[in-house]
């Protein structure tokens, strides 16, 4: 069966930190890989998609970038935080992007900039 | 823009069906429609997905509008642990057109012992 962590669980930052969240997919092979944010009282909105290693497409410009350094994992990093970093980061992957595919979520990371 | 409408937040009790209703009145032909749930402080989980037929699975059930252009997921007989934000978004067929799947902000159900 197929696994998804990411750590760490929680985090604060003071602001001008740099940050680096990792996620990692066992279970599966070339996944599609995304990094999602979700404010408080607020939908997720779609940060960065990967469907390999080194190919990262980036949906809202924003102080933050991913990496893809292996198949199974994808890192989410910011060499300056800003205060409006602040939420609940979700990584998901899923087989493909059509239709019918499902996402798998991970258990998140709440991220606190103080 | 979010391309579904849903309520803010519905009630229900426990044991009893509820229905969470959704409006995507601009649904292409090539669209799927999934609702996800995500309990408090967790990710979001899949529910199901359908295109145009209703679907029934361990979860839930799925009916679609014949014109598509809303569709309600139906929990049988709501638990506690149904307690969570729903959320119905649509995706395409076409895999590249996912990239920038919208999520709205979902309802909000809460379930009365």
């Amino acid at each position: 069966s197929q696994t998804i962590h990411q750590w760490p669980a929680t985090l604060v930052q003071p602001v001008g930190s740099p940050l680096s969240l990792e996620c990692t997919v066992e279970g599966t092979s070339n996944p599609n890989l995304y990094w999602y944010r979700q404010a408080a009282g607020r939908g997720l909105q779609l940060l960065f998609y990967s469907v390999g290693i080194g190919q990262i497409s980036s949906e809202v410009p924003q102080n933050l970038s991913a990496s893809r350094p292996q198949d199974r994992q994808f890192i989410l990093s910011s060499k300056k935080l800003l205060l409006s970093d602040s939420g609940f980061y979700l990584c998901a992957w899923s087989w493909g992007a059509g239709g019918t595919t499902e996402q798998y979520f991970g258990p998140g990371t709440r991220l606190t900039v103080t | 823009d979010a391309k579904t409408t849903q309520p803010n937040s519905m009630e229900s009790n426990e044991e009893e069906p509820v229905h969470l209703p959704c409006n995507h009145s601009t649904i292409s032909g090539t669209d799927y429609i999934h609702w996800y749930r995500q309990l408090p402080s967790q990710g979001p989980e899949y529910v199901i997905h359908g295109l145009t037929s209703n679907v029934n699975n361990r979860m839930a059930s799925l009916a679609i509008a014949e014109d598509r252009k809303s569709s309600t997921l139906i929990l049988h007989r709501a638990t506690l642990r149904d307690a969570a934000v729903y959320y119905c978004i649509l995706r395409d067929r076409n895999a590249g057109n996912n990239r920038k799947l919208i999520w709205g902000l979902g309802t909000s159900l809460a379930v009365n012992p």
